[in-house]
């Protein structure tokens, strides 16, 4: 069974500039979340969805939102790109159940310069 | 006060020994609860979850969990060289996946 599908690996922008991450959940899980990794802060919470509906919302503004598809695959988009919006952006799936696990992808790392 | 707390290390434990890692969380109401490890340069792995009070073991992993005094930890038993890494604690409090993850303890096991 294929694993959670994240593109790109890598991304470069400058500042001012927004940004599209994807995300393929493993076949069959429903949920995605999506989470900003940074040294500093660790894993931070930003949204997750389910049967194309925000279900949960993390504590960021409103320059990052989300969406998914009918086919269960989910983007985000970061658009005023800011210095520290440089992280790690990684996207889990799960079944949908509550209380389930989480199954990570790989993660976009995005460079703002 | 943070959801997750977990001591940041650095844990350092010799080859064969026992890795013990602990994590605290805020909310008396959280449901499920995961360990991950993440190696450098790569994205968390699931390696546990619990659900209940008590022992979990998976193999050389033991997952443990106090909901009365909101604690959770992970042992690894004949710790291997392969098991340097570090390990995140993850909490959910039960309203659909938003997972509260500690900012991780990282651990070397020394050959």
């Amino acid at each position: 069974k294929a694993g959670v599908t994240q593109t790109p690996r890598y991304l470069i922008k400058t500042r001012g500039q927004q940004v599209t991450l994807s995300c393929s959940p493993i076949s069959g899980h429903r949920s995605v979340s999506w989470y900003q990794q940074t040294p500093g802060q660790g894993l931070q919470f930003l949204f997750e969805y389910f049967s194309e509906t925000q279900r949960n919302k993390g504590n960021f503004p409103g320059r990052f939102s989300g969406r998914q598809f009918s086919n269960s695959r989910s983007e985000m988009n970061v658009s005023t790109l800011e210095l520290g919006d440089s992280a790690l952006y990684l996207c889990a799936s799960s079944s949908g159940t509550v209380n389930q696990p989480q199954h990570f992808g790989d993660g976009t790392r995005l460079s703002i310069l | 006060q943070k959801e997750v707390e977990q001591n940041s290390g650095p844990l350092s434990v010799p080859e064969g020994a026992i890795a013990s890692l602990n994590c605290t969380y805020s909310d008396r109401g959280s449901q499920s609860f995961f360990w991950y490890r993440q190696y450098s340069g790569k994205s968390p792995e699931l390696i546990m979850f619990i659900y209940s009070n008590g022992d979990k073991e998976d193999g050389r992993f033991t997952a443990q969990l106090n909901k009365a005094s909101q604690y959770v930890s992970l042992l690894i038993r004949d710790s291997q060289p392969s098991d340097s890494a570090t390990y995140l604690c993850a909490v959910n409090r039960g309203v659909g996946n938003q997972f509260y993850f500690g900012t991780g303890t990282s651990l070397t096991v020394i050959p």
